[in-house]
């Protein structure tokens, strides 16, 4: 998975509770993403991230924000989670934006 | 909104058949198309990718044809073998905006033995 490590990997939650999923590169790459995975929607961009403290919202960024204060790690916040923002999470990196997009293993999160 | 149409959603090929996975998009400024692979459990990886300047990429047994003209392109996997057995996504991107992916919502392909 390209050096790249997303913790935790699976969670349950309930609904209103805070929840922040981490995502750990190893390879200094400065374009770090989130994305959403669900059942017919393919993946989906919820931030991103062109270096550190520098990000952006995609496409599906009602409901979280992010923060990135170091080269490696990209942090996902639910500030109050909802059952529909249960889903896959995956985090990806790149080196610029003329290389490919790598992906991480994947977070489970479950809002109940 | 940009989008990515992908087709079919399902497919079932039998082992050593051709197996054809197609893509359209809207968006003229795409300049950049992947195919990802992926498993159950696993993250998407990135397969094949093809830029518009070539009508077609072909490593190993994976080919990606493209059509400029009518905005679209297609997967094609030949000698598909059991292992091949996955979720592919097609995807776009432009140069601006960090070079963000649209996905396609995938093809669950399954290689009977």
């Amino acid at each position: 998975d390209a050096g790249i490590t997303q913790s935790p990997r699976h969670k349950v939650t309930e609904t209103g509770t805070p929840v922040t999923l981490r995502c750990h590169q190893t390879e200094n790459h400065r374009y770090m993403y989130w994305y959403r995975q669900d059942p017919g929607h393919g993946l989906r961009l919820i931030h991103y991230s062109y270096g550190v403290k520098d990000t952006d919202k995609g496409e599906v960024s009602d409901g979280y924000s992010v923060s990135r204060s170091k080269t490696e790690d990209f942090l996902l916040t639910l500030e109050s989670a909802t059952s529909s923002q249960t889903s896959v999470y995956f985090c990806a990196i790149s080196e610029s934006t003329h290389y490919e997009q790598y992906f991480g293993p994947g977070t489970r999160l479950t809002v109940t | 909104q940009q989008q990515v149409k992908q087709s079919p959603q399902s497919l079932i090929v039998q082992k050593g058949g051709i197996s054809i996975i197609n893509c359209a998009y809207e968006n003229t400024a795409f300049d950049y198309f992947p195919w990802y692979q992926q498993f159950p459990g696993k993250g998407p990886a990135l397969l094949i990718a093809i830029r518009p300047d070539v009508s077609e990429k072909k490593e190993g047994r994976f080919t990606i044809s493209f059509n400029k003209s009518a905005k679209q392109f297609s997967l094609h996997i030949m000698d598909s073998q059991p292992g091949d057995s996955a979720t592919y996504f097609c995807a776009a991107s432009s140069s601006g905006s960090a070079r963000q992916l649209t996905f396609g919502s995938g093809t669950q392909l399954t290689v009977l033995p």
